[in-house]
């Protein structure tokens, strides 16, 4: 079945520097992918959309200056979290979508980052 | 706007078990449906899911019926095991297959031996 990796899997961070997170789809090709933020007890916040090319779309809500987005092939998009603060600390994961396979959604492994 | 509703956890059950969680959604149009299962530490993985009205999505003994009439797609298994404890989504997705996933606020399973 189709693979997205996330690199990496966790990453502490001191309070103003920046962090990047990748996201892979390693089988296929994915136009689109999605960055979520997982809060405590669970909770599944869809952060943004990407498309390989152009511009990211945010919901509403999150600050595009600070969670940078770029989808720069069809196989990568990467989230950087710029100038992180302790409440920036989550779980973040991403997604891509098959457009081979009717669409299907694939999600990665998740981030774990933690900003002291 | 579409949304969806699953009941809240968590939900402790002793092994062999009968689950149920429910799941009921708000949608226009003919969304598709799904259950995505998150084991400790990870991310989601999709579970089943169903794409009409009546449809029946199963998978490793997990199995739910997309019920338009009541609008539910609640995740059934006749016995848990230990391996199941997990927190399990229930999503949909409206607009077509280009549609965005929703989902519903996740329901902690824990299975006791």
């Amino acid at each position: 079945g189709a693979v997205v990796s996330q690199h990496p899997s966790w990453v502490i961070c001191k309070s103003g520097t920046s962090v990047k997170i990748e996201c892979r789809s390693l089988d296929f090709q994915a136009t689109t992918m999605f960055w979520y933020r997982q809060f405590p007890k669970q909770s599944l916040m869809l952060m943004a959309t990407s498309n390989e090319g152009s511009k990211a779309t945010y919901e509403q809500g999150v600050e595009k200056d600070k969670f940078l987005i770029n989808h720069a092939s069809l196989t990568l998009s990467t989230l950087t979290v710029t100038s992180a603060h302790p409440e920036d600390s989550s779980f973040y994961i991403c997604s891509a979508r098959d457009q081979a396979e009717y669409y299907e959604q694939y999600f990665g492994p998740g981030t774990r980052l933690t900003v002291t | 706007g579409n949304s969806v509703t699953q009941m809240e956890g968590p939900v402790t059950l002793s092994e062999e078990a009968f689950l149920t969680i429910n799941c009921t959604y708000t949608a226009t149009g003919y969304p598709s449906l799904f259950w995505y299962v998150q084991y400790p530490g990870e991310g989601l993985q999709l579970l089943l899911k169903a794409t009409k009205a009546d449809d029946k999505g199963s998978n490793k003994g997990f199995e739910a019926t997309y019920r338009k009439e009541t609008t539910s797609f609640h995740l059934e298994k006749g016995s848990v095991q230990v391996s199941d404890s997990a927190v399990y989504f229930c999503a949909l997705r409206g607009g077509g297959s280009q549609g965005n996933l929703i989902f519903g606020k996740g329901t902690k399973l824990s299975v006791k031996p």
